[in-house]
């Protein structure tokens, strides 16, 4: 069964960096591209980052590019977002993704994990 | 603001029929890539309900149908149940922003 765990999301006070991590199992990590998508509380879906499967290619939405770093690593079967100059537009729970695919463009989402929530408040 | 377009939100009586669109574009669904289509019940994630276009994945009721005809997809659900009240939303890829695209969601009532 695909597991895909979030953690260390925390208020944060604008301005400050935080990076959330997700742990992913049951399935090859190694093979498939995986995202970060994003849902404010009460409003929809926002795809921030997708990451190929050996981090050679990655895509960033204009809303966190240059603010947002997504990164992997393999022999941990883990996934990272760094996120620095947070902004209160940045507050929402932060999803890790699994794309069907290695690479992450142009295809489809299989996988949700339970999502962590990271609130930028002062 | 999303560039693939979603009514905020859609009604049906149980039983009846309902349509949800999602427009997107050229540089989207509207020429090489595909539209994919998530069902969140408030309180959870996202769970895959339609890919690449028509296709259901193992275990989603076939009440569940997609089409798309040039740069406008439509997601369909027949049979209406209580339990289809939700929110749904469109996926592509877009070429021009180099980027995933969520359309705006549609709430589903069921009356």
């Amino acid at each position: 069964e695909v597991q895909l765990v979030e953690s260390g999301g925390a208020l944060v006070q604008p301005g400050r960096s935080l990076r959330v991590s997700c742990a992913a199992s049951g399935f090859t990590f190694d093979d498939h591209a995986m995202h970060w998508v994003r849902q404010a509380p009460g409003k929809g879906l926002e795809w921030v980052s997708g990451l190929s499967w050996n981090s050679g290619s990655v895509g960033y939405a204009a809303s966190v590019k240059g603010r947002f770093t997504i990164s992997r690593d393999n022999a941990k079967n883990s996934l990272y977002l760094q996120m620095n100059s947070l902004r209160a537009e940045d507050t929402a729970f932060y999803y890790c993704v699994k794309d069907i695919a290695s690479s992450w463009a142009g295809n489809w989402f299989d996988s949700w994990g339970q999502g962590t929530l990271v609130t930028v408040s002062s | 603001q999303s560039v693939l377009t979603q009514p905020p939100s859609v009604s049906g009586a149980p039983g009846q029929r309902v349509t949800i669109s999602c427009t997107g574009s050229s540089s989207n669904f509207g020429a090489v890539y595909d539209v994919h289509w998530y069902q969140q019940f408030p309180g959870t994630t996202p769970k895959l309900l339609i890919f690449g276009n028509t296709i259901r994945p193992s275990g989603v009721s076939d009440r569940f149908s997609a089409s798309k005809s040039g740069a406008l997809a439509s997601l369909a659900i027949t049979g209406l149940q209580a339990e289809d009240e939700a929110d749904y939303y469109c996926q592509s890829y877009d070429s021009s922003l180099n980027g995933v695209l969520f359309g705006g969601g549609t709430r589903l009532t069921v009356l």
